[in-house]
């Protein structure tokens, strides 16, 4: 079983502070999403990196996929009440039918 | 463009009694995924559907059920309710798997809320 590790799991910052969060895991993927779901709701599409090394920037969001497509992370800059939820990240592997394997989740809570 | 939809919002059930839950999925997809978030944990993988057939199966016990009809929307099945299948139900669509890679994105609904009391 794959499995993808998020770190840290729970993350309480004040207002204007940044943050790293990470996806680590040992298995390749041939893409990897984020998500953020908010409590009660569904999670919501952030970004899909494709090529290892690729940073994609979200606004105050940067979203890197390491050079050998086995990990990610998403740092956030400045961080804004608004950004307070669940993140997660899926990694997706090809090979007859696609597995799409779900990280265990970073809950950030950011203090205004 | 209409994003996936679930129903009902709520479902408050009580223990031994059959939930039905349902799932439309984005216009041109065919995948459909059902996952379990039960409170403090993760995203549990339940189901999934493509082109009207069950593809692969989470670790999940046999009242557990659904199908895919042939217009691509869904539908969960849980039977025998117990007071541990309290949980958000979430329904998530993709793309044929035979897109581009990049496009293989799920795209989830709002959830149903299953409460079995």
């Amino acid at each position: 079983t794959q499995l993808l590790e998020q770190s840290p799991q729970f993350l309480s910052i004040q207002e204007g502070e940044n943050l790293t969060v990470y996806c680590n895991s040992s298995s390749v993927f041939s893409s990897l999403q984020w998500y953020r779901q908010e409590p009660g709701e569904g999670p919501v599409l952030l970004v899909t990196v494709v090529t290892g090394g690729e940073v994609k920037k979200l606004k105050r969001l940067t979203f890197q996929f390491g050079d050998a497509r086995k990990d990610s992370s998403l740092h956030i800059t400045a961080a804004q009440p608004g950004d307070t939820g669940l993140y997660l990240c899926a990694g997706a592997q090809t090979g007859g039918y696609q597995k799409v394997t779900f990280g265990t989740g970073t809950k950030l809570q950011v203090i205004p | 463009e209409a994003g996936v939809t679930q129903s009902p919002t709520h479902l408050i059930k009580t223990r031994g009694q059959q939930a039905t839950l349902r799932c439309s999925p984005i216009s041109g997809h065919t995948s459909v995924y059902w996952y379990q978030q039960a409170l403090g944990l993760g995203l549990q993988f339940l189901l999934w559907y493509d082109e009207g057939e069950e593809r692969n199966r989470g670790n999940f016990p046999p009242r557990f059920s659904g199908r895919q009809f042939p217009n691509y929307s869904s539908e969960l099945n849980v039977n025998a309710l117990e007071l541990e299948d309290s949980a958000l139900y979430l329904c998530a669509s993709k793309v044929p798997w035979a897109a581009a890679s990049g496009r293989k994105v799920q795209y989830f609904g709002p959830g149903t809320r299953l409460t079995v009391t």
